[in-house]
């Protein structure tokens, strides 16, 4: 079965620090692997995508992520973080082969910036 | 920008009874989806629905729960008998094809208390 890990269940940085959030994934076939993000209060929005391709996927806001199949991990990074990305991030995976849009989430890290 | 709303925004209810989420998809998307997050949880995927008719649902999807859609524009969730662990934020979510190029919209959610 499809089961995705994040690392880090709380993040606390200062603005401008660097951030990566870990994120593995159990699936043996072709997958999609997605990161959303959750700012207080809102609904979860797509930051960004990997379907095929080169794996290091750029995203909205600075963010970006690189798919290493040998370690089935799709980590988010970000250079400098700023006090606005303060929300929950989540890493989502579905089947490549699947026509159903299912996705399998990851379990969210709460990410705190410090102004 | 199209949005997915979901009314209401908290839906408190009594153990035993039968509690509807409503759901607005954005209006030219095809595939609509129900996930749910346990306080605390992973966001967990229960249903997707297409044609007017259930093309994916996990275990937790048992006959206690259904989905509709009434008319042209509402998706709905209808729990029949609401039990305790009921109590979860409720997401909607749709995509206007599946696959790679159709990312999941997701509205804000219903926060559902089972008491």
């Amino acid at each position: 079965a499809q089961s995705v890990s994040q690392h880090n269940h709380h993040v606390i940085l200062s603005e401008a620090a660097s951030l990566e959030l870990g994120c593995n994934y159990s699936y043996g076939g072709t997958v999609n692997l997605f990161w959303y993000v959750q700012y207080p209060g809102q609904h979860l929005q797509l930051l960004l995508k990997y379907f095929s391709g080169d794996p290091l996927v750029k995203g909205i806001k600075g963010f970006e992520a690189e798919f290493i199949k040998s370690k089935f991990s799709f980590n988010l990074r970000k250079p400098s973080v700023q006090w606005s990305d303060t929300a929950e991030y989540f890493c989502a995976v579905s089947s490549g082969s699947s026509n159903t849009g299912k996705l399998i989430f990851g379990q969210g890290t709460t990410l705190q910036v410090k102004p | 920008e199209p949005e997915v709303t979901q009314t209401p925004s908290h839906q408190v209810t009594q153990m035993g009874q039968e509690v509807i989420l409503r759901c607005v998809p954005i209006s030219n998307h095809l595939y609509f989806y129900w996930y749910r997050q346990i306080l605390g949880q992973k966001v967990e995927f229960l249903v997707s629905f297409y044609n007017n008719e259930i093309s994916e649902k996990s275990e937790i999807f048992d006959d206690q729960f259904s989905v509709e859609r009434p008319d042209g524009s509402n998706f709905t969730l209808k729990i029949r008998s609401t039990k305790l662990e009921d109590s979860a934020m409720y997401f909607c979510a749709s995509s206007e094809i599946t696959g790679q190029s159709s990312p999941l919209h997701f509205g804000n959610g219903t926060r559902l208390t089972v008491t």
